[in-house]
């Protein structure tokens, strides 16, 4: 079985502003990686994802994360947050038969001017 | 290409009444998944099907619900004798098995309020 542990349930940064959201999975067997974002009152779109290869992992909207097996570590970071970045921001892991998702409790990404 | 569709979007229904969901998947992906969501809460899996097969269900999934995904196309969701506590947004999500491009696409999903 797999678990995701977000330790931040909310991070307040200032726009332009560099950020970094947590994330530390639990797992006995490998698995991927997945950051979702999701806004108010709509499903979730897939930022990155990391399968095998290149522990740095580039997404959509300037995102990226990095694969730590060591640290069972996957943090997502930006380096200059917009507005429209607030969001919630999910962390998943799934095994390599990509049979479910199993998703963090979520960080809520406060970008202010 | 279309993305995954759910209707209804919302659903407003009097305890103990009967719901029912749809999702339709993008084109030609075969595995479909249902998640729910509560409030403050990420996405827990309910159950999900490779193509018309369900081929795993959590145990979330108490005996009122059911899930269907006649010849492997759009899928429904019911929900029967509502409780307050199924109360949630219900999240479909829909791949393609391929090696790598087994990414799950999700849908909008459709917010339940039991009264």
């Amino acid at each position: 079985a797999q678990s995701v542990t977000q330790l931040d349930s909310q991070v307040p940064v200032f726009e332009e502003a560099p950020v970094e959201l947590r994330c530390n999975y639990s797992s006995s067997v490998s698995v991927y990686l997945f950051w979702y974002v999701q806004y108010p009152n709509q499903g979730l779109q897939l930022l990155l994802k990391y399968l095998s290869g290149s522990t740095l992992v580039k997404g959509i909207n300037g995102f990226e994360a990095e694969f730590n097996k060591s640290q069972t570590s996957f943090h997502l970071r930006k380096p200059s947050v917009h507005i429209s970045d607030t969001a919630e921001y999910f962390c998943a892991v799934s095994d390599r038969g990509f049979q479910k998702l199993v998703f963090g409790t979520g960080t809520r990404l406060l970008v202010s001017p | 290409d279309t993305g995954v569709s759910q209707n209804p979007r919302h659903k407003i229904t009097k305890r103990g009444q009967n719901v029912t969901f749809r999702c339709d998947p993008i084109s030609e992906h075969n595995r479909l998944y249902w998640y729910r969501q509560t409030l403050g809460q990420g996405p827990e899996f309910l159950t999900y099907f490779q193509n018309e097969a369900q081929l795993e269900k959590s145990r979330l999934l108490s005996d009122r619900f059911s899930a269907e995904r006649p010849k492997g196309s759009f899928s429904t969701l019911e929900i029967q004798r509502t409780e307050q506590g199924d109360s949630a947004m219900y999240l479909c999500a829909s791949s393609s098995r391929g090696g790598q491009t087994d990414t799950q696409y999700f849908g909008p999903g459709t917010r339940l309020t039991v009264l």
